[in-house]
């Protein structure tokens, strides 16, 4: 079955540090890959989507020069965390698909283990 | 704006019972409404998709509803264990596809 993973799946740093994450698609080929933040207790919440070699889509409230997206190839996407602080703590998940999600919504999504981002 | 609402409140069943999970949704029309399984610390895992035009749908033992009038669904695990303790995601997604909506999610404890 379609897996992908996700490296490290925990860091801590220090405050003003950037942090780099790698969702990796293992054995299919990710058109479009998505990146969640989740807090404790709460719901996923969609930061960005991306295409292979395309510029991600960020949502509304999501500073793009801070959460830094690089969709590099179609088994690989970077969510790298510049100058962290503590308020950005929280689990960081990746999801990927196959298919475009515009042209085909019944597209299954394949969800990354999640890396646990602590800021200090 | 678009609102899921899961009962925040655990539930606890016996093993052996059907465990019964909510989903309401408000200023939404879904075309797709999914449930996955998320374990503490892990990803989601996805368990069923449901489309709007159908009512009910199986899954060995679960089973999930449809009733976009009440704007809700329901998941049922029958015989329940407790390896099926878990986080349970509702999930909503429209027409166009491009993005989907997660609920916060109802905590599932099974005791032996």
């Amino acid at each position: 079955g379609a897996v992908v993973s996700q490296h490290p799946s925990w860091v801590i740093c220090k405050s003003g540090t950037s942090v780099k994450i790698e969702c990796r698609s293992l054995d299919f080929q990710a058109t479009t890959m998505f990146w969640y933040r989740q807090f404790p207790k709460q719901s996923l919440m969609l930061m960005a989507t991306s295409n292979e070699g395309s510029k991600a889509t960020y949502e509304q409230g999501v500073e793009k020069d801070k959460f830094l997206i690089n969709h590099a190839s179609l088994t690989l996407s970077t969510l790298t965390v510049t100058s962290a602080h503590p308020e950005d703590s929280s689990f960081y998940i990746c999801s990927a698909t196959e298919e475009e999600p515009g042209l085909a919504a019944s597209y299954e999504q394949y969800f990354g283990p999640g890396t646990r981002l602590t800021v200090t | 704006s678009q609102k899921i609402e899961q009962n925040s409140e655990a539930l606890n069943i016996q093993e052996g019972k059907t465990a019964t999970l909510t989903c309401n949704y408000t200023n939404y029309s879904p075309a797709y409404l999914q449930w996955y399984r998320q374990d503490p610390g892990r990803g989601p895992v996805f368990l069923l998709l449901i489309r709007e035009n159908e009512k009910e749908k199986r899954k060995e033992r679960l089973k999930v509803t449809f009733d976009t009038t009440l704007k809700q669904s329901l998941f049922h695990i029958t015989a329940s264990q407790p390896a099926d303790s878990a986080t349970y995601l509702c999930a909503l997604r429209n027409t166009g596809g491009f993005k989907t909506i997660f609920g916060a999610g109802t905590r599932l404890f099974v005791k032996a």
